[in-house]
């Protein structure tokens, strides 16, 4: 199956801080790529979808201004914590789709990464 | 209520057992169901993937869907240690986007 990368697999912050994650798909062309984020024994939830060279739409209740995010090619999309906080730190999860149309265009998720704000 | 209903565990059970996963959804509009394993600290890795109602197998793999009672099962025969993960099972509305995930049921198979 297709892969996707994550980088960096974990990270340690202070309050305040900003913070970059980046998603790459390894050996396909990604016009789609989400962004989940992942509570301790709570299910993925969807924050935001990124289509290349457009603006991400956000899940409500996500605040855009916070979780800046970008597509710019094909194989790379960033999420940004901007001035994390200690709410913040959760497991962060990107898929990448390839859109090759129906029935169904399967997402291939990273390894995550783990962010940590103290 | 939640879009996507699932028992989180966890579950454990002796190796080589027959395991029933469950999940049930609310919305009719969801067409394509998915079931995700997850290992602890990684991403998820899609097991099967379903768009009409009945069996799918694969392996030691069998997805089940009843679109008219809007329940899903995934049964996993002759379960091994190596099967011990959390699965989500996951649902889409057809053309959409979107996947709404389960919340996971997290599964331990012992020696």
């Amino acid at each position: 199956g297709a892969v996707v990368s994550q980088h960096p697999s974990r990270v340690i912050c202070k309050s305040g801080t900003s913070v970059k994650i980046e998603c790459r798909s390894l050996d396909f062309q990604a016009t789609t790529m989400f962004w989940y984020r992942q509570f301790p024994k709570q299910s993925l939830m969807l924050m935001a979808t990124s289509n290349e060279g457009s603006k991400a739409t956000y899940e409500q209740g996500v605040e855009k201004d916070k979780f800046l995010i970008n597509h710019a090619s094909l194989t790379l999309s960033t999420l940004t914590v901007t001035s994390a906080h200690p709410e913040d730190s959760s497991f962060y999860i990107c898929s990448a789709r390839q859109n090759r149309g129906p029935p169904y265009n399967e997402q291939f998720f990273g390894p995550g990464t783990r962010l940590t704000v103290l | 209520q939640k879009e996507v209903e699932q028992d989180p565990g966890p579950l454990s059970v002796p190796e080589g057992a027959i395991v029933s996963l469950n999940c049930t959804y609310s919305n009719s509009a969801f067409q394509y169901f998915m079931w995700y394993r997850q290992y602890s600290r990684k991403g998820p890795e899609l097991l099967m993937y379903t768009y009409s109602s009945g069996n799918k197998e694969d392996g030691r793999f069998t997805a089940q869907v009843d679109k008219s009672s809007k329940y899903i099962s995934l049964f996993i025969r002759d379960s091994q240690p190596s099967d011990s993960a959390t699965y989500l099972c996951a649902i889409q509305a057809g053309g959409g986007n979107k996947l709404t995930f389960g919340t996971g049921t997290q599964l331990k198979v012992e020696l």
